[in-house]
């Protein structure tokens, strides 16, 4: 079946652009996360979407960043006005107890 | 203090050996583990999760949790150089803001030599 979709897969952008990603999950999972990862670093927890409770933003790292999640299935994250410092690989996990699937993930560069 | 700590490594073992990767953790409470091997620009892959007090074996992979000591544990038998990856220990919260959140520990460099 169908696993973990992001799209782009890569992205470059000029600082003080907006930029959209989009994640695809697998049909069923009922719990959607956001990471993202820095060249050589670990993962940095984002925003967490469970059901239909609240969303976990805690690790939003500013106000710039944004997520939503879309009939509990499709999520975005969105960043306005892009700054260097955003430069990572956005990784989306699909969730379900005791099965997570981590999406290729989006190369964002901001120039 | 961080939630999730790892050593980062790199830790180099020879083929054939057993490699151990360690983890230790915070939240006391905490009740799901989990063990992610990412290759180098590749997305995470789940290796295995244990829930309970004790080992767990999957093949050559054998997850150990020890909730007392809030430590956990992976151990690859028979090491082979296709193992030479990152390996992330992950851990979810037990309640609160926490609940249902993955928390990440830094990852461990593994390098199985020939």
């Amino acid at each position: 079946g169908a696993g973990v979709s992001q799209s782009p897969s890569n992205k470059v952008t000029e600082k003080g652009k907006d930029v959209e990603l989009r994640c695809d999950p697998i049909s069923g999972h009922t719990a959607l996360y956001w990471y993202r990862q820095s060249l050589g670093q670990g993962l940095e927890f984002l925003i967490y979407f469970q059901g239909n409770s609240a969303p976990d933003k805690s690790g939003l790292p500013s106000d710039r960043f944004s997520a939503e999640r879309t009939g509990g299935s499709v999520s975005t994250l969105t960043i306005q006005r892009t700054q260097q410092e955003d430069s990572a690989v956005y990784l989306c996990a699909s969730v379900t107890p005791g099965t997570q699937y981590f999406g290729p993930g989006t190369r964002l560069l901001v120039l | 203090q961080k939630e999730v700590e790892q050593n980062s490594g790199p830790l180099s073992v020879p083929e054939g050996a057993i490699a151990s990767l360690n983890c230790t953790y915070s939240d006391r409470g905490s009740q799901s583990f989990f063990w992610y091997r990412q290759y180098s620009g590749k997305s995470p892959e789940l290796i295995m999760f244990i829930y309970s007090n004790g080992d767990k074996e999957d093949g050559r992979f054998t997850a150990q949790l020890n909730k007392a000591s809030q430590y956990v544990s992976l151990l690859i038998r028979d090491s082979q150089p296709s193992d030479s990856a990152t390996y992330l220990c992950a851990v979810k919260g037990s309640g609160g803001t926490s609940y249902g959140k993955l928390t990440f520990g830094q990852g461990t460099i593994l390098t199985v030599h020939p």
